[in-house]
């Protein structure tokens, strides 16, 4: 039983660039979760998916920030012109909706930096 | 929001210690997770426990929802034990986790 997996595991781009990142949850979790952790902090949570609609969003989530679950199975974020503080490990998780029981599961996260 | 404080924020032990982490929240929760961060940044799940109490080997963990806190007790700590500790609550209608601050954790040899 493989857990969350998260592609690419590092990225290094400049400001201005789009990036994209991928996360494939644990088969059969229809939630997915995407979260960011800056240095020294806690996760904060950016936005979930049950199956594949976008069911809540963050302030966090600015207009630069998209992200899509088209198949209700993996799901892409895309920052757009990048800036310097979007540097961070984002990371994703993903549960089973039950009732009474939603643990989240962790990947292992995609370190951006922004130079 | 939902509030979370953890304390201590730092803690540093000899092997073999036992220590106490407590997690305060300010509103009643649906889920309430812990999580060791590794050097590498990987989350592992340590006790998913809303309330009541659980063991796992030398980690235990026990909730008590009325009065809104959780301990993480950790005995005879290994130098493996090492890293940062996470709270994590969801409440009300969201299922979003918010994090604490996190308790860092030395275990010296």
């Amino acid at each position: 039983d493989t857990g969350v997996s998260q592609d690419p595991r590092h990225k290094i781009t400049k400001r201005g660039q789009n990036v994209t990142f991928r996360c494939d949850p644990i088969s059969e979790h229809n939630r997915l979760y995407w979260y960011r952790q800056t240095l020294g902090q806690g996760p904060e949570f950016l936005t979930y998916f049950q199956n594949e609609a976008q069911l809540e969003k963050s302030r966090l989530l600015s207009d630069r920030f998209s992200a899509e679950r088209p198949k209700g199975s993996f799901s892409t974020l895309e920052i757009q012109r990048t800036e310097q503080g979007d540097s961070a490990m984002y990371l994703c998780a993903s549960s089973v909706a039950g009732y009474s029981y939603n643990e989240q599961f962790f990947g292992p996260g995609t370190r951006l930096t922004v130079l | 929001g939902i509030q979370v404080e953890q304390s201590p924020p730092d803690l540093i032990l000899q092997e073999g210690a036992n220590s106490t982490l407590r997690c305060n929240f300010s509103d009643s929760v649906n889920n309430l997770q812990w999580f060791h961060q590794n050097p590498w940044g990987q989350l592992i799940n340590l006790f998913y426990i809303p309330s009541g109490t659980k063991q796992n080997g030398r980690l235990s963990a026990t909730t008590v929802a009325t009065e809104r806190y959780s301990l993480l007790y950790i005995s005879s700590s290994q130098t493996t034990d090492s890293g940062v500790y996470f709270c994590a609550v969801a409440t009300g209608g969201s299922e979003k986790l918010v994090f604490g601050k996190g308790t860092k954790l030395t275990v010296n040899p």
